[in-house]
C-alpha cells in the first residue's frame, strides 16, 4: 500500500517568510509524528497526534512552530518567521494503533531557508 | 531525559566482512529499542525493535542486535555485509516511563561496503 507521503519534497524560502510542511500518514494510522532533521545529525522528535489530538509538542523548538491534524489524518507542520537555523530535513511518520513505536516514515521536506 | 550514542560515524568494510556498529543511550527506566536504516535516496526503514523479551533480535536482511542491559548498550551486527549494506544507520530509544511515543535517535553511522 501507500506510504507515508510528504509535500513538498524541496522548499527554498527567504528569510520572515511562513511555511507549511504536509504530510499524509498511512491510511489507518492513529498516530502521526513530526521529526527534524540537522545536518549530520540524527532526527530529533517535535510533536506528535493520536487522531486529532496534538499529545506531546514538547520538541517544538519555540512559538514559530505549530502543528495541526485536524481531521486525523493529514497534518501540517507551519513554521513562521522562518529563520536560517530552520535549515533541515522534516520528517513524517505515521503509526498503527496498538504499534506507535512502530513508526513509518516518509521522505521528509527538506527546508532551505536563505 | 534520554539519550543515545552512536560512537562510530563513518565506517568502510569489504564485501562479507563482519559488521558491529554500536550503540549505548542513556535512561533510567525500562527502554524499548530500535535500529533504523536509510539507504540512498530512500526512506527511514526500521531494521529491528526491542522491547522485552530475548536480548537478541533478529531483524531484515540478516541483521541482528543484542540488548545488554548492564551495559546500556544496543549494538547492531551482521556477520557478512554485502554491498547493497551500504546506508546510514540510526538507533534509537523509548522510554516506557515518561517517555510517551517519541523515539530518540543518535546521530548515524554512515556505513559504505567496498566490492
Amino acid at each position: 500500500g501507500a506510504g507515508v507521503s510528504q509535500s513538498p519534497r524541496y522548499k527554498v524560502t527567504k528569510r520572515g517568510q511562513d511555511v507549511a510542511l504536509r504530510c499524509d500518514p498511512i491510511s489507518g494510522h492513529v498516530s502521526l509524528y513530526w521529526y527534524r532533521q540537522a545536518l549530520g545529525q540524527g532526527p530529533e522528535f517535535l510533536t506528535y497526534f493520536n487522531y486529532e489530538a496534538q499529545q506531546d509538542k514538547s520538541g517544538l523548538p519555540n512559538d514559530r512552530f505549530s502543528a495541526e491534524r485536524p481531521e486525523g489524518s493529514i497534518s501540517t507542520l507551519t513554521i513562521q518567521r522562518t529563520e536560517q537555523r530552520d535549515s533541515a530535513m522534516y520528517r513524517c511518520a505515521s503509526s498503527r494503533a496498538g504499534l506507535a513505536l512502530e513508526q513509518y516514515f516518509g521522505p521528509g521536506t527538506r527546508l532551505t531557508v536563505t | 531525559a534520554q539519550s543515545v550514542s552512536q560512537h562510530n560515524h563513518h565506517v568502510i568494510l569489504s564485501e562479507a566482512a563482519s559488521l558491529e556498529l554500536g550503540c549505548n543511550y542513556s535512561y533510567g527506566g525500562t527502554v524499548n529499542l530500535f535500529w533504523y536504516v536509510q539507504y540512498p535516496g530512500q526512506h527511514l526503514q526500521l531494521l529491528l525493535k526491542y522491547f522485552s523479551g530475548d536480548p537478541l533480535v533478529k531483524g531484515i536482511k540478516g541483521f541482528e542486535a543484542e540488548f545488554i542491559k548492564s551495559k546500556f548498550s544496543f549494538n547492531l551486527r551482521k556477520p557478512s555485509v554485502q554491498w547493497s549494506d551500504t546506508a546510514e544507520y540510526f538507533c534509537a530509544v523509548n522510554g516506557v516511563t515518561g517517555g510517551g511515543n517519541k523515539l530518540t535517535f543518535g546521530t548515524g553511522t554512515q556505513l559504505k561496503v567496498e566490492l
